[in-house]
């Protein structure tokens, strides 16, 4: 699976939206982009994933490079709660999925008031 | 209530002694995983399953032993515990091929003096 880059700590204001940007460019064709969040010592909590096109659900976008290279995790209106550190994983599902799911060392994001 | 349990969730062990962290899901899920997450840093692979009777060892497996007997049971044994094994400890599961649907454990906090 191709590793990943992450900014190690990033700031945002609460209400705003946070960007996390994610460095893939090792990225492969069968591998999907991850995001997993973890709040302060608990297990891991999936957000999103995709693939080539942009995704979109209750808790944040995914803009994924048209090169698939780089990503970004948008959280449109953050929080307090969303404090918490985010990881950015790439996996390959087809053929070549080992059954491993392998983090990296994530960005920390401080929401603050 | 469906999920991963671990217990125990707090442990304090010698030097030398051994011990049985224990993990169970009721999901039936092919893959299940044994991370250690040590200050500061991210989750490091210890051993994983992709079934029964099926297990392969991650990026950190020295002194940690692991065996598949059931579809919801995924127990990891310390042979002999050292200070550096001195970690929280999470499992995780999921369905084969799903990386966006990895369920964890609340984890075990473990000392070793």
């Amino acid at each position: 699976d191709a590793k990943t880059t992450q900014p190690p700590s990033m700031d945002c204001a609460e209400g705003r939206a946070a960007n996390l940007p994610c460095n893939h460019s090792t990225i492969s064709g069968n591998e999907y982009v991850y995001w997993y969040r973890q709040i302060h010592s608990q297990g891991p909590q999936y957000i999103i994933h995709g693939l080539k096109n942009n995704e979109t659900n209750e808790m944040a976008s995914l803009i994924i490079t048209e090169d698939r290279k780089s990503s970004t995790l948008i959280l449109p209106h953050a929080t307090l709660r969303d404090t918490a550190v985010y990881y950015c994983i790439v996996r390959d599902d087809g053929s070549g999925n080992t059954g491993k799911l392998i983090f990296g060392q994530g960005t920390t994001l401080q929401v603050k008031p | 209530n469906a999920g991963v349990t671990q217990t125990p969730k707090f442990q304090v062990l010698k030097t030398g002694q051994s011990m049985t962290l224990q993990c169970a899901q009721d999901m039936n899920h092919e893959y299940m995983s044994w991370y250690r997450q040590d200050p500061g840093m991210g989750l490091r692979l210890i051993h994983y399953s992709v079934g029964a009777g099926i297990t392969d060892q991650g990026e950190v497996p020295n002194g940690y032993n692991v065996s598949r007997s059931t579809t919801e049971d995924f127990p990891l044994r310390l042979l002999s515990a050292a200070p550096s094994q001195t970690s929280v400890y999470f499992c995780a599961s999921s369905y084969k091929s799903r990386g966006w649907g990895y369920t964890f454990g609340s984890g075990t906090r473990l000392t070793v003096v």
